[in-house]
């Protein structure tokens, strides 16, 4: 069954501490992208990665770390830098080429608390 | 860089109704995809569509794109067609995304 899990899907943390919200896709996309939606809000783009072990900040990167060592997982790490992380975190991910339909697909989304 | 802007904000129809969601960009595309995020949060792949037009079921999807603007039809509207309507296109290496149309559909 093809396609892009996260978990957990709800995570409560305390103020102070660092969390890794998982995301795996097993569609053999390229690029993978996370984003941070607040209530009544649109999305944001966080960071996003278009190869293994390289990714680039988005538009609010203040606070989150990434990685990608394979091509399959992308985790998110919120740190306690960021100032107000309680959201729904949102992980995509698309193909990239000329030619090639590069649709874009997401996760269910992992909703955070912060208490 | 690109602009994507989507009309209207809000919109409530009786169920039954038909609608037109709008979605204009700033600049050419080659890439446009609509999606519906439900009440639960996930977003649904409805159209991609960076040009001509698209039927599935009740929806139905327009992209002129030498005039860069984007239609979603939705006809016999249904209580199941509330949520936020996405308009998303390519701008560099990554999806810039409109900041949505809220559907309510009143039973």
């Amino acid at each position: 069954d093809g396609g892009i899990t996260q978990s957990p899907k709800y995570l409560f943390r305390k103020e102070g501490q660092n969390v890794t919200l998982s995301c795996e896709q097993n569609l053999n996309h390229d690029a993978m992208y996370w984003y941070r939606q607040d209530p009544g809000q649109g999305l944001r783009l966080i960071y996003y990665s278009q190869i293994v072990n390289d990714f680039q900040k988005g538009d609010i990167a203040e606070g989150y770390s990434v990685s990608r060592e394979k091509k399959e997982s992308f985790p998110l790490t919120v740190t306690s830098a960021q100032k107000n992380p309680t959201a729904f975190y949102l992980c995509a991910s698309r193909t990239l080429g000329q030619g090639v339909r590069n649709e874009q697909f997401f996760g269910p989304g992992t909703r955070l608390t912060v208490l | 860089g690109i602009q994507v802007e989507q009309s209207p904000p809000d919109l409530i129809l009786q169920e039954g109704a038909n609608s037109t969601l709008r979605c204009n960009f700033s600049d050419s595309v080659n890439n446009l995809q609509w999606f519906h995020q439900n009440p639960w949060g996930q977003l649904i792949n409805l159209f991609y569509i960076p040009s001509g037009t698209k039927q599935n079921g009740r929806l139905s999807a327009t992209t002129v794109a030498t005039e860069r603007y984007s239609l979603l039809y939705i006809s016999s509207s249904q209580t199941t067609d509330s949520g936020v309507y996405f308009c998303a296109v390519v701008g560099g290496n990554k999806l810039v995304f409109g900041a949505g149309t809220i559907l309510r559909v009143k039973s």
